[in-house]
């Protein structure tokens, strides 16, 4: 099956930027979403790539290069609002999505 | 409009006891997943429904599980009977597109906890 791997744990400053990547096998997935949870909330969308390339959407952006089979997602100017789990999840045709274990970002002042 | 509706948010029972998780999804979609997330093993999908019927329920962690969903606008996952190791939160999300690969919307979630 396919592997989604992240790293477990980021920390950050207000005011910086961050980039949370993501990996996975390169012979699955059509694209890669992107998902905000806050601690005891539910997972939010966040973005959604099924091309190569940068897709900007306010302080997110997401990329995507499927020949590598990597992604990240950039988050710019953070606040403290921005502390949460986010999670990448491959979409493979006529499955389910299948999602990483979750990267917290921990943003300090 | 109304997102995907869980109930309960939480629940408290004793090991041994059936547990009945409920959902609504959001009106239109046609498509249902019921997950299960624990720090452990962070999110993992258990069933997922296509136009009511079960399409992948490889996941389903043994037979003391067991979801249903009887029409296009209700689901229910049962656990008979529960174990501790049961304790997680289960979320349902549901999507408009067939073949399970759309962008999904989560419920609340239900915590749960099996003492």
């Amino acid at each position: 099956g396919q592997n989604i791997d992240q790293p477990t744990e980021m920390t950050a400053t207000e005011g910086a930027i961050v980039q949370i990547n993501c990996t996975y096998q390169t012979s699955g997935f059509n694209g890669l979403f992107w998902y905000q949870q806050h601690a005891g909330e539910a997972p939010t969308f966040l973005s959604y790539n099924v091309l190569d390339g940068l897709e900007e959407k306010g302080r997110f952006s997401s990329f995507l290069s499927r020949s590598k089979g990597y992604s990240y997602l950039l988050l710019k100017e953070l606040q403290m609002k921005d502390s949460a789990s986010y999670l990448c999840a491959g979409n493979q045709a006529g499955t389910a999505l299948i999602f990483g274990k979750g990267t917290t970002l921990s943003v300090s002042s | 409009d109304a997102g995907v509706i869980q109930s309960p948010r939480h629940e408290v029972t004793e090991m041994g006891q059936e547990v009945t998780l409920r959902c609504k999804p959001i009106s239109g979609h046609n498509s249902l997943f019921w997950y299960r997330q624990t720090m452990m093993r962070g999110l993992e999908l258990l069933i997922y429904f296509n136009n009511n019927v079960p399409i992948d329920d490889s996941g389903m962690p043994e037979d003391r599980f067991s979801a249903k969903m009887p029409n296009a606008s209700f689901s229910t996952l049962k656990i008979q009977p529960s174990e501790p190791r049961d304790s997680a939160v289960y979320f349902c999300a549901s999507t408009k597109t067939s073949g399970g690969s759309g962008t999904q919307y989560f419920g609340p979630g239900t915590r749960l906890t099996v003492l």
